[in-house]
């Protein structure tokens, strides 16, 4: 079975520029969740989706950042403009529903903000 | 407020020298204490879900235990391989799941 894919594995660009990443989930994945991690630091979760809507997005920075996933499938998480302190890990995990099922987390993207 | 704490934060151990790692937990209403592994330039890896108090899950040389305010990762007899950042999360009430910082284990030949 194919884990979850992300895209691309490393980006860097200069603050205020924009940024994309892409997360493709498990197959038959209903839930999908995008998390930032910072050196040194656990995951924090940002936006969660089942199917093509949003359940939680309380910790999305939205002046900035923006994620959509229109089919229910793959999800694009967007930066725009990008600050110093964007500097970190992205990680796409999936889960079959939202309730207590395990989250299956993706190699993630690094990106660096100069 | 929610708050997961991991300690130690590191941990060197000689090959076949056992011990335990541990993540003290208080958040409203726990739905599931998880249990990753991650190496670096990698994203977290599922290792176990506990649900109750007294729970125990085990593969290999790894055993979690979950009591009501705090869970153990116990490794026996580790082996150079075992070497990666071990992350301890939390589902709450709010189905939110709320990450520690971590304990970053080397396993010394």
């Amino acid at each position: 079975e194919a884990g979850v894919a992300q895209s691309p594995r490393y980006k860097i660009i200069e603050k205020r520029q924009s940024v994309a990443f892409w997360c493709n989930p498990i197959s038959g994945h209903a839930t999908l969740y995008w998390y930032q991690q910072i050196l040194g630091q656990g995951p924090k979760l940002l936006i969660q989706f089942q199917n093509n809507g949003v359940v939680d997005d309380s910790q999305l920075p939205k002046d900035r950042f923006s994620a959509e996933r229109l089919k229910g499938v793959d999800s694009t998480l967007k930066i725009q403009p990008a600050k110093l302190e964007d500097s970190a890990v992205y990680l796409c995990a999936s889960s079959l529903v939202l309730v207590l099922d395990t989250q299956y987390f993706g190699p993630g993207t690094r990106l660096t903000v100069l | 407020e929610d708050q997961v704490t991991q300690s130690p934060e590191a941990l060197r151990l000689q090959e076949g020298e056992s011990s335990s790692l541990n993540c003290s937990y208080t958040v409203s209403g726990l739905r599931g204490l998880f249990w990753y592994r991650q190496d670096p330039g990698k994203g977290p890896e599922f290792l176990f879900t506990l649900y109750s108090a007294g729970e125990e899950k085990e593969k290999e040389r790894l055993k979690a235990t979950l009591t009501k305010k705090e869970s153990f990762l116990h490794i026996t007899a580790p082996k150079p391989e075992d070497s990666a950042t071990y992350l301890c999360a939390v589902r709450t009430g709010a189905n939110n799941l709320f990450f520690g910082t971590g304990t970053r284990l080397t396993v010394i030949p």
